[in-house]
């Protein structure tokens, strides 16, 4: 079945960077998107950015500008989001999850999320 | 950016009731919206896709309406295992966002 599993939880220190991953499985990796998405606790959902895994082209909402980073392996079928200069507001659960690569942010199936927590 | 605003961002509800949650959009957005449930804990799971498709597996008590800038998700007879918190998404265009969020609890 489809599925998207991500890595596990992290603990960081303000100004550090962290990398959550994102594997794929049950369809064909490079015909969908994958997007990034958190949530901050009792808080709602934000759109962080979007990756094509085929082209490796990448868009991202502007207040993550210079922060962010998308990257893929296509041979082991993972995403990669990479968040920079951690602050204590990046405290929540990323998730990634697919979307048609037509309709990029057109999201079916996510991932059982990744809490990252930013504590110094 | 497009802005989602959804109503109400809390409701009381018993079992069997009917249950309308709604979403406006800033500007048209035709079809390109998705409704998603959310337990504690769980990711979001999509309900509705195209504002008015039911995502495969979904009982049909769940039906989505709507064009434009107005759209509703509906509940027509709510079970226990619907208590959650439902969100609107629109990917008409970049950045997709997201309605506030309604929380839907047991009367």
């Amino acid at each position: 079945q489809v599925q998207l599993v991500q890595s596990g939880a992290e603990v960081k220190k303000p100004g550090a960077s962290v990398k959550v991953s994102c594997k794929a499985s049950g369809y064909t990796f490079t015909s969908y998107d994958i997007n990034w998405v958190r949530q901050a606790t009792g808080q709602g959902l934000e759109w962080m950015g979007w990756m094509n895994p085929n082209s490796g082209n990448t868009g991202h909402a502007q207040k993550f500008q210079g922060r962010v980073t998308m990257t893929r392996n296509t041979s082991i079928r993972t995403a990669y989001m990479e968040l920079s200069g951690l602050r204590s507001e990046d405290t929540a659960v990323y998730y990634c999850a697919r979307g048609p690569s037509y309709d990029s942010i057109n999201m079916d199936v996510w991932g059982q999320g990744t809490t990252v927590t930013v504590s110094s | 950016d497009i802005q989602m605003t959804q109503s109400p961002s809390s409701l009381s509800a018993s079992v069997g009731d009917r249950v309308t949650i709604t979403c406006r959009a800033s500007q048209g957005i035709r079809n390109d919206l998705g409704w998603y449930q959310q337990k504690p804990g769980k990711a979001p799971k999509r309900l509705i896709y195209a504002a008015s498709s039911l995502q495969s597996g979904v009982p049909s008590r769940f039906s989505g309406s709507g064009s434009g800038t107005e759209f509703t998700l509906t509940i027509s007879s709510l079970q226990p295992e619907d208590f959650a918190t439902y969100y609107c998404l629109q990917h008409n265009s970049y950045p997709g966002t997201f309605g506030q969020g309604t929380k839907v609890e047991i009367k």
